[in-house]
């Protein structure tokens, strides 16, 4: 398994703000992704942060509203540009081991409102 | 494009009830599928998870059993208790895990 913790845990922010939210994993791991969980909703995958190369983002999500970093294999942030209202959510970072790649663990989340 | 659909969206029940929480999903081209549990403040926790191949996994008082042809899983609680008030979400595996939107769970003394 993998403790993943992330930094902060909850966030107020005023719209047009950018806040980076850390993910740090106790072991190397193989993948680390970055999900969305808006208010009732179900979680949605922005991106996989990928060691050494640009983050692979999904439909919908741009680098410039999300830029992630991944300088090693056991740590990751994701940066919420600019904000609006519409980006208060929980955000996730959730990893793969290596002996365990159908599994996907999770962190506690950030939970961020924005004013 | 694969949609995954919980039912019901929430539910109460008194303890030592039984429940079943279903899961559907349109696609049935998928790797395996999983059940988690969020508790808040704690993301998430993997419960059961079923490869494409299998029909069915148990873990205590859990059982998961999932139906490919037909784009469905359930996941049966036996026996519930307050501790298992959690919002529980199952996701599908298609190179990238896809959620349903859960089911909140909450299980009264």
């Amino acid at each position: 398994s993998a403790v993943i913790s992330q930094k902060p845990s909850r966030d107020i922010c005023q719209r047009g703000t950018s806040l980076t939210i850390q993910c740090q994993v106790d072991s190397q791991v193989t993948m680390m992704f970055w999900y969305r969980q808006q208010p009732g909703q179900s979680l949605t995958l922005i991106a996989t942060a990928n060691q050494g190369s640009e983050a692979t983002y999904e439909s919908g999500f741009v680098i410039d509203k999300f830029p992630i970093s991944r300088p090693n294999l056991t740590f990751s942030t994701l940066t919420v540009s600019n904000m609006s209202p519409e980006d208060s959510s929980i955000y996730l970072c959730s990893v793969e081991v290596v002996d365990r790649v159908d599994t996907q663990y999770f962190g506690p989340g950030t939970r961020l409102t924005v004013l | 494009k694969q949609e995954v659909t919980q039912i019901p969206a929430a539910l109460s029940v008194p303890e030592g009830e039984n429940l079943v929480l279903n899961c559907s999903f349109t696609d049935s081209a998928i790797y395996n599928l999983q059940w988690f549990r969020q508790d808040p403040g704690k993301g998430l926790t993997s419960l059961l998870l079923i490869q494409s191949s299998q029909r069915e996994q148990t873990s205590g008082r859990l059982n998961a059993s999932l139906d490919k042809s037909s784009g469905r899983s359930t996941l049966y609680i036996a026996a519930s208790q307050p501790g298992d008030s959690a919002t529980y979400l199952c996701a599908v595996d298609t190179d990238k895990l896809i959620f349903g939107t859960g089911t909140r769970l909450q299980v009264f003394p």
